[in-house]
Formats: C-alpha cells, structure tokens, sequence
C-alpha cells in the first residue's frame, strides 16, 4: 500500500484565498483524522470521520475551517478566506477498526501551508 | 480527557551515548500510550506503544519505553544512539473518552551529534 497521500505538499496562497488540502487514506482504513502542527501549538486534532461521517470537530479553530469525506477514499480540508495565522503544517493520518483499540494512526507526509 | 506532558524540548546527545526522553500522562481511565519520530520534512511514523501488558515495550530503531502507573510515565530510552536517530519524537496517549483521537504532547528535538 502507498500510505495515507496528501496533496499538495507545499502550497503558498495570499491571504483572502480559499485553500483545499487533500487526503487519500490507506485502502480498508475507516478512521481518517486531520491535524494542524504549529511551533506554538504542537500538533492539534481538527477533526476525525469514522466511515465517512465526522465524530468530532470540536478541533476546527473557526467556521473558515471545513472539512469533508464524500466517500472512503477521500477527504478534504478547506479554508476559505485563508489568514497568515493559519500557516502550518496540516497532516492527514487514518486507521483501521481492526487496530483502532490500539489507535495505531499512519500519517501523511503532511502538507505545508503559508499564507502571505 | 487525557494529556501528556514532555518535559524537555530539546535533548542535545552525543552519538553513541544513552538518552532518555521524558513523557508523564495525566488521565482519569486507562490509557494506550505511543511515541511517534519525526524526521525532517517527514510525517509522523510510529515508534512503539503501550496498550496492555507487560510495562516494558520495545519498538523500532532499538527505542524502548516504559509504562510506570504509579508515576504516570512513558519514557523512551535508547542505549546508543546514532547521527540518524536525530528527529523529533512526540509522546501521544488515547482513552476510551477521547473518542480514540490521540492527544499528543508538545514533541521532544532530539540532536545527535559526533
């Protein structure tokens, strides 16, 4: 399997401009969670889907901040209008129920946003 | 809800000498406790974990941790490192109430040097 994919891998937008992150979890795997990492903040949980529903958001920071999973294979974080402070570090990680007591989560490479 | 604390931001280490990283967890259930690495411009790769059992765990790359209830603590220990093992190394922990979403402590930069 090719791991969880995450696209792009960097992007750089100005500020106002609507940013679409992308997801492709590993093949099987019915939990998919996305996280933000900044130097001030550490590594955040956003949001998780269990079979394509979201369970928790409570991590989105404001209403700019939506995410999706139309379906098992894909899910998408946007952002929209985009601010500077949003810049960071935003990774895709999912897994599987089989492993879920044991959460074992495989991450994305990551997709590194700067907002000017 | 749980947390972890890791109470070093930095670890400077000279190549082939010990290290310990620390990791401390506060949680009012039991818990499944992991240590993820980082390497540069790379996501988050498992290391180990602790989920039952037997308190000493071995993982990857000859790290080892130890789940201590009674401290509530998951340090990560290698007996000699080497310049790769130069990363960042995040301590995360789950429970029943947190939806099995993992709460990760703040990470901990590992430097290895000559």
């Amino acid at each position: 399997d090719a791991g969880v994919i995450q696209s792009p891998r960097h992007e750089v937008t100005e500020m106002g401009q609507e940013v679409t992150l992308r997801c492709k979890p590993i093949s099987g795997h019915d939990y998919l969670f996305w996280y933000r990492q900044t130097m001030m903040r550490g590594l955040e949980l956003l949001i998780y889907f269990n079979n394509n529903v979201p369970i928790d958001d409570s991590g989105m920071p404001e209403d700019r901040f939506s995410a999706k999973m139309p379906n098992a294979s894909f899910s998408t974080l946007k952002i929209q209008p985009s601010e500077p402070r949003d810049s960071a570090v935003y990774f895709c990680a999912s897994s599987a129920t089989g492993t879920l007591a044991k959460n074992i989560q495989y991450f994305g490479a990551g997709t590194r946003l700067s907002v000017l | 809800a749980q947390s972890v604390t890791q109470l070093d931001s930095q670890v400077p280490v000279f190549e082939e000498a010990p290290v310990e990283l620390r990791c401390n967890y506060s949680s009012s259930v039991s818990v499944y406790l992991f240590w993820y690495v980082q390497y540069p411009n790379q996501g988050l790769q498992l290391l180990l974990k602790y989920l039952s059992g037997s308190t000493l765990v071995k993982g990857i790359n000859g790290f080892e941790a130890e789940f201590n209830k009674s401290q509530t603590s998951f340090h990560l220990r290698k007996p000699s490192v080497h310049i790769s093992d130069t990363a960042e190394y995040f301590c995360a922990v789950t429970g029943r109430d947190s939806g099995y979403a993992l709460n990760f402590g703040k990470g901990t930069s590992l430097l290895v040097t000559p």
